[in-house]
C-alpha cells in the first residue's frame, strides 16, 4: 500500500458533461474526505465518509456532486453536468481515525 | 465563523535567517491547529500538530490561545524549505474535517 490514490490525474471536460473521479485510501483509514482547490486557495472540504456512511457535506457540494463509498473501500465523486467554474483540482485525503490526514496527488478537473 | 488567516501570500528570505509564517485563527471551541506544507510537484503532506509539540525539519509552531494565533516557525532557514505552507484547523471531535488557510508561498534564496 503506497498511500492515497487518486484516479485520473487530469481531466479535461466539455461544459455540461459528466465526469466521475475515483479514490483508494490507505486500506485500514476508515475515514475518507474529498476536498477542492482552486487558484490561490487553499483546500475547501466538499465531504467526508467514515467506512460508508457519508457523515458530512459542504454547501459548496451542489446538487451536481454526489460522492459514494460502497463498502467502505474506494470512494468515487461525480460531477454532472459541468461547469467551467468546477474547474479545479480536487483531492482526496484518508485517516485512521485521528487527525493525520493522508492526502492523494489530486485530479486535475479543466471545463472547457 | 471557523477560520483560518494566512496575511502573506508570498514570504521570501535569504537563506540562514530566521522564518516567521503567520496564522490566525477563528474558531468557537478549542481547535486542533495543524501546519501543512506542499513542496513542488508533490502532494500536501502534514508538517506538525500543535498537540505533537514536536520539532518538525526544525520548524516549531506554538499555540497562543490568547491571541489565536499558531505561527510557525524555524531559526535558520534552508533552501529546501520552500514550498507552499497551509496553516489548518479542526474541531477536536475525531473525524471532524480540516479548514484550511489560503497559504503562505515560502521562497528561500541563497
Amino acid at each position: 500500500d503506497t498511500g492515497v490514490s487518486q484516479d485520473p490525474r487530469h481531466k479535461i471536460t466539455k461544459r455540461g458533461q459528466n465526469v466521475t473521479f475515483r479514490c483508494d485510501p490507505i486500506s485500514e483509514h476508515n475515514r475518507l474526505y474529498w476536498y477542492r482547490q482552486t487558484l490561490g486557495q487553499g483546500p475547501e472540504f466538499l465531504t467526508y465518509f467514515q467506512n460508508e456512511a457519508q457523515l458530512e457535506k459542504s454547501r459548496l457540494l451542489s446538487d451536481r456532486f454526489s460522492a459514494e463509498r460502497p463498502k467502505g473501500s474506494f470512494s468515487t465523486l461525480e460531477i454532472q453536468r459541468t461547469e467551467q467554474g468546477d474547474s479545479a483540482m480536487y483531492l482526496c485525503a484518508s485517516s485512521p481515525g485521528h487527525h493525520g490526514y493522508t492526502f492523494g496527488s489530486g485530479t486535475r478537473l479543466t471545463v472547457v | 465563523a471557523q477560520r483560518v488567516t494566512q496575511p502573506e501570500k508570498l514570504l521570501s528570505v535569504f537563506k540562514g535567517a530566521p522564518v516567521e509564517l503567520k496564522c490566525n485563527y477563528s474558531y468557537s471551541g478549542s481547535p486542533e491547529l495543524f501546519w501543512y506544507v506542499q513542496y513542488s510537484r508533490q502532494r500536501l503532506q502534514l508538517l506538525l500538530r500543535h498537540i505533537s509539540r514536536e520539532s518538525i525539519k526544525g520548524f516549531t509552531a506554538d499555540l497562543n490561545k490568547g491571541e489565536t494565533s499558531f505561527h510557525l516557525k524555524k531559526p535558520f532557514a534552508q533552501e529546501e524549505d520552500s514550498a507552499m505552507y497551509y496553516c489548518a484547523l479542526s474541531g477536536n471531535q475525531a473525524g471532524t474535517a480540516l479548514i484550511f488557510g489560503k497559504g503562505t508561498t515560502l521562497s528561500v534564496s541563497s
